[in-house]
């Protein structure tokens, strides 16, 4: 029972375009949500997060956009650059509750130059 | 000065035997995590420790057992180990259970 679903596996985008990462969940409980970038042979590190209170957070070149009606998040990179490339997780939890992260399995995505 | 610390990286041993992962955390943080990376890549949340208590047990057989010493440690035990035991095993701390975690570089398992 997935409460976090990244339903796109992979994603692959040229230098200087935009990438936009999905990320849907089932628990109308969450209230606080994170992406985290991850390399090989490394831990996940914090992106960005966003609470339930706002639609939008922005820093630098990501944004993460919360619908919550659709229940739905999703991570905008622009300009893409190849050091973007990495494995991002979806993440959420019920930070009244303080439960653990949740996470997607995670999309990889590929910058070319 | 790793913020999040785990020994060993790489870890291969025989089925049946025990073995422990260390993790220290440096940040000052009073919450803990134990995560279970799986062969279909899913992170899963394995335990949570805040200021030494144990918060969070989801459904793990009973040969893993954490152990926190104190706020800045928290060792994971596995008994009897199986093949299917096999992944990459996440520490992570936070301040208060809420905000972003901060991982360690994970520790691949594998058992033969």
């Amino acid at each position: 029972d997935q409460q976090v679903k990244q339903n796109s596996p992979s994603l692959s985008v040229q230098e200087g375009r935009i990438s936009i990462l999905n990320c849907d969940y089932t628990n109308s409980m969450f209230d606080y949500f994170l992406w985290y970038k991850k390399y090989p042979a490394e831990g996940p590190t914090f992106l960005i997060s966003i609470s339930s209170i706002k639609d939008k957070n922005e820093d630098g070149r990501f944004t993460v956009f919360l619908n919550k009606s659709a229940k739905h998040l999703s991570l905008h990179i622009v300009p893409s650059q190849p050091g973007d490339s990495a494995v991002y997780f979806c993440a959420a939890s019920d930070n009244q509750a303080g439960t653990a992260l949740i996470f997607g399995k995670g999309t990889t995505l590929s910058v070319s130059s | 000065d790793t913020a999040v610390s785990q020994t060993p990286k790489y870890l291969v041993t025989q089925m049946g035997n025990d073995k422990s992962i260390k993790c220290e955390q440096n940040l000052g943080h009073d919450t803990m995590y134990w995560y279970k990376q799986d062969s279909k890549k899913f992170l899963k949340i394995m335990f949570s420790y805040n200021n030494k208590e144990l918060i969070i047990n989801e459904t793990v057989p009973n040969r893993f057992s954490p152990k926190s010493p104190d706020k800045a440690h928290l060792n994971l035990h596995i008994n009897s180990l199986e093949l299917g035991d096999s992944a990459v095993y996440f520490c992570a701390s936070s301040q208060r259970a809420r905000g972003g975690y901060t991982f360690g570089s994970g520790t691949r398992l594998t058992v033969v």
